[in-house]
């Protein structure tokens, strides 16, 4: 069976800091991967997708990147830190074969930036 | 361009009781329709999903949802909820050969009073 697990689970960091936040999936081949930003009290914010690897398309412009070095593995990441990436950010996959299927979510980390 | 509306941003209820949650979406073309929930700090996870077929889904936890064409809507119901549905429910939509990407309703919280 498919597994996603992402790390850290929660993370405390001062404003301008670097950030790395990872997720690799389990049990599947050639997904289309996906960062989501939940902010407190709103909804899903999609950041980046990717069908590949190398493969990345962003959403929104801002401070974050993401990059896909191996087809199981999905980074975000930053060189410095705003308040306004405080968030619950969530990684998702879906079956990259398929026009309509499901995603799947990680467990999600918490990031808090002081 | 596809849109989702939920239209309850808190949805209050007591244990037993039935409840239904709304979903309304915009679409020019043919959809697939999707129901998710989330636990507090969790990721998110699929309750039902309407492809074809039936209108009338059921899902997990005792969830159903029923797609209405015309009304362009997906309401979520179950007859009897528990303490244990308190979450946020979101709706998702993604039309049918466009884009894989599914479009996410800013969610509506389930708080299930004893």
């Amino acid at each position: 069976s498919q597994t996603i697990h992402q790390w850290p689970a929660t993370l405390v960091q001062p404003v301008g800091s670097p950030l790395s936040l990872e997720c690799t999936v389990e049990g599947t081949s050639n997904p289309n991967l996906y960062w989501y930003r939940q902010a407190a009290g709103r909804g899903l914010q999609l950041l980046f997708y990717s069908v590949g690897i190398g493969q990345i398309s962003s959403e929104v412009p801002q401070n974050l990147s993401a990059s896909r070095p191996q087809d199981r593995q999905f980074i975000l990441s930053s060189k410095k830190l705003l308040l306004s990436d405080s968030g619950f950010y969530l990684c998702a996959w879906s079956d990259g074969t398929g026009t309509y299927n499901e995603q799947f979510f990680g467990p999600g980390t918490r990031l808090t930036v002081l | 361009a596809q849109s989702v509306t939920q239209l309850d941003s808190q949805v209050p209820v007591f244990e037993e009781a039935p409840v239904e949650l709304r979903c309304n979406y915009s679409s020019s073309v043919s959809v697939y329709l999707f129901w998710y929930v989330q636990y507090p700090n969790q990721g998110l996870q699929l309750l039902l999903k309407y492809l074809s077929g039936s209108t009338l889904v059921k899902g997990i936890n005792g969830f159903e949802a029923e797609f209405n064409k015309s009304q362009t809507s997906f309401h979520l119901r179950k007859p009897s909820v528990h303490i244990s549905d308190t979450a946020e429910y979101f709706c998702a939509v993604i039309n049918s050969g466009g884009s894989y990407i599914p479009t996410f309703g800013r969610g509506t919280s389930l708080i299930v009073h004893p």
